[in-house]
């Protein structure tokens, strides 16, 4: 059972370029979110999802973009990289079994550094 | 206002010892979740225990146990008898039930178990 995973692990960008971050979850999770964390902080949400064909924006969404196709998918774009968005981006998911009651479970996690 | 405080940025404490690591929270709803994860050196997010805002009995997992406070909004994390594998980041985080499927963070307790 692979969980969440997260392709690239790594990824070096220029300033001005675009990238895909993949998000897969194979446990037929509703909830899907992505996350950045800067070094020595917390996570901050950039955009989740409640199912498919369903996004809405986090705190952080400017510079980001995302879809929803599908229950397992969901895709982190971003376009015209810039300095600030050199981070750890997280995806995680989530069943309901009550809201609240639903711990997220988490990819590994990929390191993109723009330069 | 902050949704969820960590005082501690960092802490050492002798393995074996007990130790208490602080999360109050801020919410307006009735129903909320509150978990703790941790997150080693090498950067995953392991989930370790939740408290619904209705559970009349603390939660516990093991070493781990959580101090439910819920006049104080207060959600403290206590680890027994520590080890040096307890050495991580700390999160604590709250979901709230209504209108708000997301998972906020703290900004993390450093832990370092010393031998």
């Amino acid at each position: 059972n692979a969980g969440v995973t997260q392709t690239p692990k790594f990824r070096i960008l220029k300033i001005g370029q675009s990238m895909t971050l993949q998000c897969a979850q194979d446990m037929n999770h509703n909830y899907m979110y992505w996350y950045r964390q800067d070094p020595g902080m917390g996570l901050k949400l950039i955009y989740y999802s409640v199912g498919a064909g369903i996004t809405d924006k986090g705190e952080v969404p400017n510079g980001y973009n995302v879809s929803r196709s599908t229950t397992e998918d969901f895709p982190l774009r971003l376009e015209l990289a810039a300095p600030s968005q050199t981070s750890v981006y997280f995806c995680a998911s989530s069943g309901r079994q009550g809201p609240s009651e639903s711990p997220l479970h988490f990819g590994n996690g990929t390191r993109l550094t723009v330069t | 206002a902050q949704k969820i405080t960590q005082t501690q940025p960092g802490m050492f404490v002798q393995e074996k010892e007990a130790v208490t690591l602080d999360c109050t929270y801020d919410t307006s709803d009735q129903s909320y979740g509150l978990f703790w994860y941790k997150q080693p050196s090498s950067g995953e997010m392991i989930f370790l225990i939740y408290q619904g805002s209705y559970d009349e009995q603390n939660a516990t997992e093991g070493r781990y146990s959580l101090n439910f406070q819920k006049a104080r909004k207060s959600a403290n994390l206590v680890i027994s008898a520590s080890q040096l594998g307890d050495s991580a980041m700390y999160f604590c985080a709250m979901r709230e039930d209504f209108g708000n499927e997301k998972l906020t963070f703290g900004t993390g307790t450093r832990l370092t178990i010393i031998p």
